[in-house]
């Protein structure tokens, strides 16, 4: 196993445009987890999944803002019509079933909003 | 909602020396679990050290330990004979039973020569 996957490591973007990351998992974890963190700041929760189940998404996040994961496998995180604001690092991490086992993070999508 | 405080932005120390990172949460959970985690710079976030908050006993892992206390709601890192590999920010997390974490704002650490 390779560990969390994420693609692309880099995307550069105009504002009003939609973007697309995704994420593989670590293949034995059923937990499913996307962050974002900005400069200088920790990882802020955006949504989690259960297998395909996407059990919470954070109140902070907008309409423009959505995720699946088909099949329990890899995950997608697409937002509309980018923001200024959205500029970030996108953080995915996995974790089996036990949520005390701690996170296995992957290196993140940088996203530039221009 | 659980809050994570880390109250030092930047530290540094020096190679081979003792450094003591603070954290501080909030919760009215019972049961949960504690996490120190390290980012170098342009690197990926790998976990240090866990506790499992009904454990009274602090985790150790090799050069890394904690003071966990739990009436204070407190949860240091400590790092012992600092390498120069240890320079990264430092986050605390807090991690509910439903497995979502909560992390705080990090602790940028530069280990000097």
């Amino acid at each position: 196993d390779t560990g969390v996957s994420q693609d692309p490591r880099h995307k550069i973007t105009k504002r009003g445009q939609n973007v697309t990351f995704r994420c593989d998992p670590i293949s034995e974890h059923n937990r499913l987890y996307w962050y974002r963190q900005t400069l200088g700041q920790g990882p802020e929760f955006l949504t989690y999944f259960q297998n395909e189940a996407q059990l919470e998404k954070s109140r902070l996040l907008s309409d423009r803002f959505s995720a699946e994961r088909p099949k329990g496998s890899f995950s997608t995180l697409e937002i509309q019509r980018t923001e200024q604001g959205d500029s970030a690092m996108y953080l995915c991490a996995s974790s089996p079933d036990r949520g005390g086992d701690g996170y296995t993070f992957g290196s993140g999508t940088r996203l530039t909003v221009v | 909602a659980q809050t994570v405080t880390q109250s030092q932005p930047e530290m540094s120390v020096q190679e081979a020396e003792t450094v003591t990172l603070s954290c501080t949460y909030d919760t009215s959970e019972s049961n949960y679990y504690l996490f120190w985690y390290k980012q170098p710079p342009s690197r990926q976030m790998i976990l240090v050290i866990r506790q499992e908050a009904y454990k009274q006993q602090n985790a150790t892992e090799n050069r890394f330990s904690v003071n966990f206390q739990k009436a204070a709601k407190s949860f240091s890192l400590k790092i012992s004979d600092s390498q120069l590999g240890d320079t990264a920010m430092y986050f605390c997390a807090f991690c509910a039973p439903r497995g979502k974490s909560t992390f705080g704002d990090g602790t940028t650490l530069t280990v000097k020569p």
